[in-house]
C-alpha cells in the first residue's frame, strides 16, 4: 500500500538550534518526493521536488535530501518565522499522497 | 495575480445545506485537483481532472460530492445535504502536466 510516513509529528527548537524532520515513503513507480510549507489557515506552499536518490536542494535555511526510502528536511539555525507545518507528499498515479505533516514551533 | 484563487475563504452552514466552492487555477495549467484537510492531518484526495475532464475520484467520495471543470478553466465543488463529517478545509490546486501542486489558500467549511 502506498504510504507516506512524517516523523516527529511535532518539534519545538530554540531559534538556532539546528534539526532535522523525516519523510518515509513507500509508493510504487516514485515521481519525485515533494515538500510543502503550510502556515495555519492557509494552503500548502511549495518548497522542494526531489527525483533520484542523492539529490539535494536547499532555500534559505533548508536543505532538501532524498533517499531510495526516505527523504530529510534539515533546517539550519531556523528563525521564529520558520514556525509551520511542514509536509512532504508523493506522486503516484493521478495523486499526491501527503504524510501528516511536522509542526515545527521555533522559540526566540 | 497568477495563483490559485478559491471562494469563498469560508463558509458555514447548517447540516442538511448544500454548498457550492469555486476554485481558478493558474491559467497556463492544464491539471486540477481538489483535496480536503481536517485539523492535524495532511491533504486527502478527492477528485483530479486534466483539462475538462474528470479522470479520477477517491473511492472516500460520497455521492453527495460532485465536481465539474466546465471548458477547462475554473471548477467548482459542491456538496449536498452537508452532514458536521464535511467540515474541513477544502483545498484546490493546480499543476502543468505531472509538476508541483501549487494550492490556494483554501475554503474552510463548518457545517453547524
Amino acid at each position: 500500500e502506498d504510504q507516506v510516513t512524517q516523523s516527529p509529528e511535532a518539534l519545538r527548537l530554540q531559534e538556532g538550534e539546528s534539526s532535522s524532520l523525516n519523510c518515509s515513503y513507500t509508493v510504487s513507480g516514485l515521481r519525485g518526493l515533494f515538500w510543502y510549507r503550510q502556515d495555519p489557515g492557509k494552503g500548502p506552499e511549495f518548497l522542494f521536488t526531489l527525483y533520484s536518490a542523492g539529490e539535494e536542494k536547499e532555500k534559505e535555511r533548508l536543505k532538501a535530501t532524498l533517499t531510495k526510502k526516505e527523504s530529510f528536511l534539515h533546517i539550519t539555525a531556523p528563525k521564529p518565522e520558520d514556525s509551520a507545518t511542514y509536509l512532504c507528499a508523493a506522486p503516484t498515479g493521478n495523486q499526491f499522497y501527503f504524510g501528516t505533516g511536522t509542526s515545527l514551533t521555533v522559540i526566540p | 495575480d497568477t495563483g490559485v484563487s478559491q471562494n469563498p475563504r469560508h463558509k458555514i452552514t447548517k447540516r442538511g445545506q448544500n454548498v457550492t466552492f469555486r476554485c481558478d487555477p493558474i491559467s497556463e495549467h492544464n491539471r486540477l485537483y481538489w483535496y480536503r484537510q481536517t485539523l492535524g492531518q495532511g491533504p486527502e484526495f478527492l477528485t483530479y481532472f486534466q483539462n475538462e475532464a474528470q479522470l479520477e475520484k477517491s473511492r472516500l467520495l460520497s455521492d453527495r460530492f460532485s465536481a465539474e471543470r466546465p471548458k477547462g478553466s475554473f471548477s467548482t465543488l459542491e456538496i449536498q445535504r452537508t452532514e458536521q463529517g464535511d467540515s474541513a478545509m477544502y483545498l484546490c490546486a493546480s499543476s502543468f502536466d505531472t509538476g508541483e501542486l501549487f494550492f490556494g489558500e483554501g475554503s474552510r467549511l463548518t457545517v453547524l
